[in-house]
């Protein structure tokens, strides 16, 4: 079974340019989270999905960072413009919608690097 | 708000025990969680804990929680070069959102 699917896995721009990360949750997940992790910092979350609904998007920082999942499967998540504090990785995760036992699988990552 | 706190460093001798240590500050958290990171790679769920329980032992896994104390350990038995990596210690604020540490980078050493 595939896991979480991202691309870009790497992606060098310079400040005040767009970009966009895709996601491919795991087939059956109707969870999907986008988080950021700074280097040596843990994930932190950006905004969480239940199906097509975006249930908790309180860390998003909505005037540059949107995000959208229209079928309720693939998620894109886009800043514009960046900004050299958006250096990071980008980690989508998903999980099923039934119980909560926190178990997260998450993607490997997109890293962006803001010149 | 919630915060996880870790130490960010732990270095051991390759067939020696690992502890790696956790103080949460939620203590309503329900369970709380190990997770994995390898090189280049996205974090995987090691283990979890309920939060009536105060050990759970997996394998090589030991997991033991102090809710007094809202501290949580991970004791890795037998330590091999392949456990190296960076741990984190995750606790859950509400409906599977996770918390997560600073993260504990372990490197196992002949």
């Amino acid at each position: 079974e595939a896991g979480v699917v991202q691309s870009p896995r790497y992606k060098i721009i310079e400040k005040k340019q767009p970009v966009a990360f895709w996601c491919n949750p795991i087939s059956g997940h109707n969870t999907l989270y986008w988080y950021r992790q700074n280097l040596g910092q843990g994930p932190e979350l950006l905004i969480r999905y239940e199906n097509e609904e975006a249930v908790d998007d309180s860390q998003l920082p909505k005037d540059r960072f949107s995000a959208e999942r229209l079928k309720g499967v693939d998620s894109t998540l886009k800043i514009q413009p960046a900004e050299l504090g958006d250096s990071a990785v980008y980690l989508c995760a998903s999980s099923l919608a039934r119980g909560a036992t926190g178990e997260l699988f998450f993607g490997e990552g997109s890293r962006l690097t803001v010149l | 708000g919630e915060d996880v706190e870790q130490s960010l460093f732990l270095s051991v001798r390759e067939g020696d025990s690992s502890v790696i240590n956790c103080t949460y500050t939620d203590s309503s958290s329900t369970y709380l969680y190990w997770y994995k990171q390898e090189p280049g790679a996205g974090l995987q769920l090691l283990t979890y804990i309920f939060s009536n329980m105060d050990m759970k032992q997996d394998q090589r896994l030991t997991v033991l929680l102090n809710k007094k104390d809202k501290h949580l350990s991970l004791r890795i038995a037998d330590t091999q070069t392949g456990d190296s990596a960076i741990y984190f210690c995750a606790e859950i604020e509400s409906y599977n959102k996770l918390i997560f540490g600073a993260g504990t980078r372990l490197a196992v050493h002949p």
